[in-house]
Order: structure tokens, then sequence, then C-alpha cells
């Protein structure tokens, strides 16, 4: 079975400041990862995957994220934080050998405070 | 490209009436689509998977004649609530998939439904 953990609900950050949310995942293969924002009432955006290759990967909007392996972590970082990035953020994991099931976790809602 | 639309956005209706929520992947032709659901401040919860052509497979507890799915053709797939009730008022996101993109899933911008 494959999951996904979002240890925080909430995160605030000061605009300008960098911003961190984590994630950590447990799959029993090698996994896909993502990341997804949502507005309110709103579907989800994508911001970025990793599959392979570099550990460090570049989104949308100026989103990164590293893939540790060792720690089983994908957290989500960006170097200066916007207003406009006030949003909830889900990780989510998929399995290479799964047939295509994704798990998200429950979401961390990133206020950014002017 | 994979854009996925659905609709409609939001609806309201009386209880014990049926709602059909359509999803469809504009420019590109999904094999699979996905029906989520989503309770305020909450995370997505996969309600069911559904191939074109065949039935829909379905996640342990969602009713399946409660949440009736139809994948007619390559690029729509609907969700019927039937007999609706205030309970299944909630957020519905579809999404769809392509072996074309490597199975990545691409999001709807979900159908808000509320039922009275």
């Amino acid at each position: 079975a494959q999951s996904v953990a979002q240890p925080e609900d909430q995160v605030n950050v000061a605009e300008g400041n960098p911003l961190t949310v984590k994630c950590t995942y447990s799959v029993s293969g090698n996994p896909y990862l993502f990341w997804y924002v949502q507005y309110p009432n709103r579907g989800l955006q994508f911001l970025l995957k990793y599959i392979t290759g570099d550990n460090l990967v570049k989104g949308s909007y100026g989103f990164e994220a590293e893939f540790n392996k060792s720690q089983t972590s994908f957290h989500l970082k960006k170097p200066s934080a916007l207003v406009s990035d006030s949003a909830l953020y889900f990780c989510a994991v998929r399995d290479m050998g799964s047939y295509q099931k994704v798990t998200f976790g429950t979401g961390t809602k990133l206020q950014v405070i002017p | 490209g994979a854009v996925v639309s659905q609709h409609p956005s939001w609806v309201i209706c009386k209880s014990g009436t049926s709602v059909k929520i359509e999803c469809r992947s504009l420019d590109f032709q999904a094999t699979t689509m996905f029906w989520y659901r989503q309770f305020p401040k909450q995370s997505l919860m996969l309600m069911a998977t559904s191939n074109e052509g065949s039935k829909a497979t379905y996640e342990q507890g969602v009713e399946k004649d409660k949440f009736l799915i139809n994948h007619a053709s390559l690029t729509l797939s609907t969700l019927t609530v039937t007999s609706a009730h205030p309970e299944d008022s909630s957020f519905y996101i579809c999404s769809a998939s392509s072996r074309a993109f490597d199975n990545e899933q691409f999001f709807g911008p979900g159908t808000r439904l509320t039922v009275l």
C-alpha cells in the first residue's frame, strides 16, 4: 500500500520569506511524486513532479521540490513567497508498479502574510 | 495541451433528484478517467476509476448504484448521483489520463454539488 503524509495542516510565512511545505511518502516500489495546488472552489493545478533523475525538481510559479530517497521525503519549496501563493497544497504519490492509482496527502494550507 | 473540463461547475438540486456531471478531455484521448470527492477542508477521496468501454471500478465503501459512472468515449465520462440527498453535497473532481502522457492524471476544475 502507498501513503502520503503532510504533517502540517497549515503553514504561515511572511511575504518575501522562503517557504517549505513538508511531505513524506511510503511506497513498495519506486515512486512517482507530485505536488498540486488548489484555490478555493477550484480543481487541482499541477505544480511539479518527480519520476527519475535529478533530485531537485523545478516546477510552475517558482516552486521546486527535493526528492530525498533516504528520508522518503518530497518537500515543496520556494525561495520567496508571494501573497498569491496562499492556497491549499497537496502532495501525491503513485507507485510506478501500480495501476495508476494516486494517493493524496491531507493537504497543507499555506498562508502568506503581507 | 492536456486540458480537462467539467460541466456544470456548480449545481443545486432538490433531495431525491438525480444529477449528472460531465468530464471531458478536450485535447487528448483519455484511456482512463477518475472521479474524486472532496469534503470541505479535506483531501481528495478516490471514488472510482473508469476505462473507456468497460465498467467502472469503485473504491471500497462507494455505492455503485448511488454513483453511476459511464465512460462512453475516450473523451467523455459522466458521473450521475442518483436520488441525491443532502449528505451527497460535496465537491466532485474528475481527472483523465493517457498512456501518451505516461498515465499522468490531469484534473478538471471540479463541480460543486449542493443538495437541498
